[in-house]
């Protein structure tokens, strides 16, 4: 069975601060994991995804995560937030030969104040 | 364009009447699958398919029910609307599974009232 924990339903960060939204997994197979962005009233747009290769994962729009197995984490961060950046954040997980099942988290949304 | 294309966008049900939410895709990805989001919720599998003629239950199949008789549709439908699947609903497809990533429809907003 596969599980995503995100820490936080809200954060707020300035900007120019570091954004940090986490997400930890539960997988009982070698696990691919996703970031998806989702704007007001759009669909969800990948930010990132890890597959098994490197474990830091650089994506669009300067965000970038990192595998970490021994926590079970794969957190998604920013080193500077713009007010771009504010929407709903989804932290998914997947297995190989595991269909069309992607299950996610409950969704992080941020906040980004001038 | 190449992509996921969901109809309709917006959609308004009374309770216990039935409709089909179509979900379309043109890049021959054999996986397909149907989620719904709810505020607090993130999104949740309803049901997906890994191929014609195959199709299995997510998180939360009743109430739901689906076909996959051809590569490119995928098709969801709602047998007796009630309030409770007021929701937006996702289409995603991908080529062969997570390794390749998923794509995902613009959505269909459902209210049941």
């Amino acid at each position: 069975a596969q599980s995503v924990t995100q820490l936080g339903s809200h954060v707020s960060v300035s900007e120019g601060a570091l954004v940090l939204l986490r997400c930890n997994y539960s997988s009982s197979v070698p696990p691919y994991l996703f970031w998806y962005v989702q704007y007001p009233n759009q669909g969800l747009q990948l930010l990132l995804k890890y597959t098994s290769a490197a474990t830091l994962v650089k994506g669009i729009n300067g965000f970038e995560a990192e595998f970490k197995k021994s926590e079970t984490s794969f957190h998604l961060t920013k080193p500077s937030a713009h007010m771009s950046d504010a929407a709903e954040y989804f932290c998914a997980v997947s297995g190989n030969n595991q269909g069309g099942k992607l299950i996610f988290g409950q969704g992080t949304e941020l906040s980004v104040k001038p | 364009n190449a992509g996921v294309t969901q109809t309709p966008k917006f959609q308004v049900l009374k309770t216990g009447q039935s409709m089909t939410l179509q979900c379309a895709q043109d890049m021959n990805h054999e996986y397909m699958s149907w989620y719904r989001q709810d505020p607090g919720m993130g999104l949740r599998l309803i049901h997906y398919s890994v191929g014609a003629g195959i199709t299995d239950q997510g998180e939360v199949p009743n109430g739901y029910n689906v076909s996959r008789s051809t590569t490119e549709d995928f098709p969801l439908r709602l047998l007796s609307a009630a309030p409770s699947q007021t929701s937006v609903y996702f289409c995603a497809s991908s080529y062969s599974g997570a390794r390749y990533g998923y794509t995902f429809g613009s959505g269909t907003r459902l209210t049941v009232v």
